[in-house]
């Protein structure tokens, strides 16, 4: 299970933070993998990054927030945080943290957070 | 980079129909990486379908995936009430390393 938590309303220019607890699994799991992905209204999702540990910690971002995105794990509270510097109204949307299968569902996104609206304004 | 285009935006059917729901791709998709989702409002999408054609746990027989390279489908037999909800395929592998669809509305 999935539990995001963080602010819903951020201003322009500002740093957009959410975390995504992870129960019933590992964030350090050598076999999953977990992305935050978000969808703008009445748009498909987008994913935008993902983190995993493979004997060591890998990250992968989108070309379309790269330079303004990290994704970082935290095994103390297994849990993996999402940070996106200088938003802007376009990066409103709702966020999703999702881990990435295995085996059978290996690339989909098998299960999912709650999900957690965002709105940039000032 | 790759575009997953589904169609059509919108099918409207009747409880007890039957459903085709496309999904094609830009550029070759591998059987194990494509994908289907079902999103109902307010809620996250759920896995439906991975590798093409194989269901997620607790899925029902009358969700069926098939396809292949670039031509992907869905179909839906019997369409049962709680089946009316948006539908997106994803596939992965390609820059973005996911991507999904805009979306197959089923209403009725």
């Amino acid at each position: 299970q999935l539990r995001q938590s963080g602010p819903g309303l951020v201003r322009p220019s500002e740093t957009l933070s959410l975390t995504c607890d992870i129960s019933g699994d590992s964030v350090s799991s050598n076999t999953a993998a977990w992305s935050w992905i978000r969808q703008s209204p009445s748009r498909g999702p987008e994913w935008l990054g993902r983190t995993f540990y493979r004997s060591k910690w890998y990250d992968d971002y989108a070309v379309s927030v790269k330079g303004r995105i990290t994704i970082s794990p935290d095994t103390s509270k297994n849990q993996f945080s999402l940070q996106l510097n200088s938003v802007t109204p376009e990066d409103t949307a709702v966020y999703f943290c999702a881990r990435q299968g295995v085996g059978d569902t290996l690339y989909t996104f098998d299960v999912w957070g709650q999900g957690t609206a965002v709105t940039v304004s000032s | 980079e790759i575009v997953l285009t589904q169609s059509p935006g919108t099918l409207s059917l009747s409880p007890g129909e039957g459903a085709s729901l496309s999904c094609r791709a830009s550029q070759y998709v591998a059987s194990s990486s494509l994908a289907w989702y079902q999103q109902k409002p307010g809620q996250a999408p759920r896995l439906l379908i991975s590798a093409t054609s194989i269901r997620a746990a607790g899925i029902p027989d009358r969700f069926r995936g098939s396809g292949s390279g670039t031509g992907f489908t869905l179909t839906i037999s019997r369409l049962e009430p709680e089946d009316f909800a948006v539908y997106y395929c994803q596939q992965y592998g390609y820059s973005p390393l996911y991507s999904f669809g805009q979306g197959t509305r089923v209403e009725i």
